[in-house]
């Protein structure tokens, strides 16, 4: 079975500090894709990123960054110099090929919340 | 590009009587999408998967009978909650994935449903 842990709940920072969220995942498929959502108040799911299991490259997009680790089967994503506007539920996904479902496991995401 | 609209975004009914919620991909066409509910503080859960001129793919614990879902166009899909109680009050978000090898789906704004 396919498994996402979050297990931070909440953070509380200040603007301009970095933030690091934590996403764990398990999986038994060979081929898989892991996803980072942000949820604003308004309701709406933002995409901010796809990767792929084949593909361990670092990624960084503006102030935000992806680590991503198989040997730990982690997933971690970065803020750096955290603003008020990133305050949000942040969700951690992972997609698999099995039956070609391609449905979406999603953690249960941690809130973030930046203090000016 | 690739957006999914959702209608209504908010609905309020009486218990008993049943809310037809609508999922469009307005630029794209969708052979697959996904039908999530997400409680309060918590994270989505899927609840079926429907592909376009097929019956949908229900999880686990999910009632078919209740939450009847109809792919009946590339680019729509609805979901209709028959005989409302209080507890299916939740946020509903659909996704929608095209056609080709991306696994990436595309969300909806979602709909508030509350069941007085």
């Amino acid at each position: 079975a396919q498994k996402v842990t979050q297990a931070q709940t909440e953070i509380s920072v200040v603007e301009k500090e970095d933030v690091t969220l934590d996403c764990v995942y398990e999986t038994r498929d060979t081929t898989y894709y892991l996803f980072w959502y942000k949820q604003p108040p308004s309701g709406e799911l933002v995409f901010l990123i796809r990767r792929n299991s084949f593909d361990e490259q670092n990624e960084i997009s503006g102030r935000y960054s992806w680590n991503f680790q198989k040997s730990t089967s982690s997933f971690n994503f970065t803020i750096t110099a955290s603003q008020v506007v990133d305050s949000a539920v942040y969700f951690c996904a992972l997609s698999g090929r099995r039956g070609g479902s391609e449905k979406l496991v999603f953690g249960k995401g941690t809130k973030l919340t930046v203090n000016p | 590009g690739a957006v999914v609209s959702q209608h209504p975004s908010w609905v309020i009914c009486k218990s008993g009587t049943s809310v037809k919620i609508e999922c469009r991909s307005l630029d794209f066409q969708a052979t697959t999408m996904f039908w999530y509910r997400q409680f309060p503080k918590q994270s989505l859960m899927l609840m079926a998967t429907s592909n376009e001129g097929s019956k949908a793919t229900y999880e686990q614990g999910v009632e078919k009978d209740k939450f009847l879902i109809n792919h009946a166009s590339l680019t729509l899909s609805t979901l209709t909650v028959t005989s409302a109680h209080p507890e299916d009050s939740s946020f509903y978000i659909c996704s929608a994935r095209g056609q080709g090898a991306s696994y990436e789906q595309y969300f909806g704004p979602g709909t508030r449903l509350t069941v007085t």
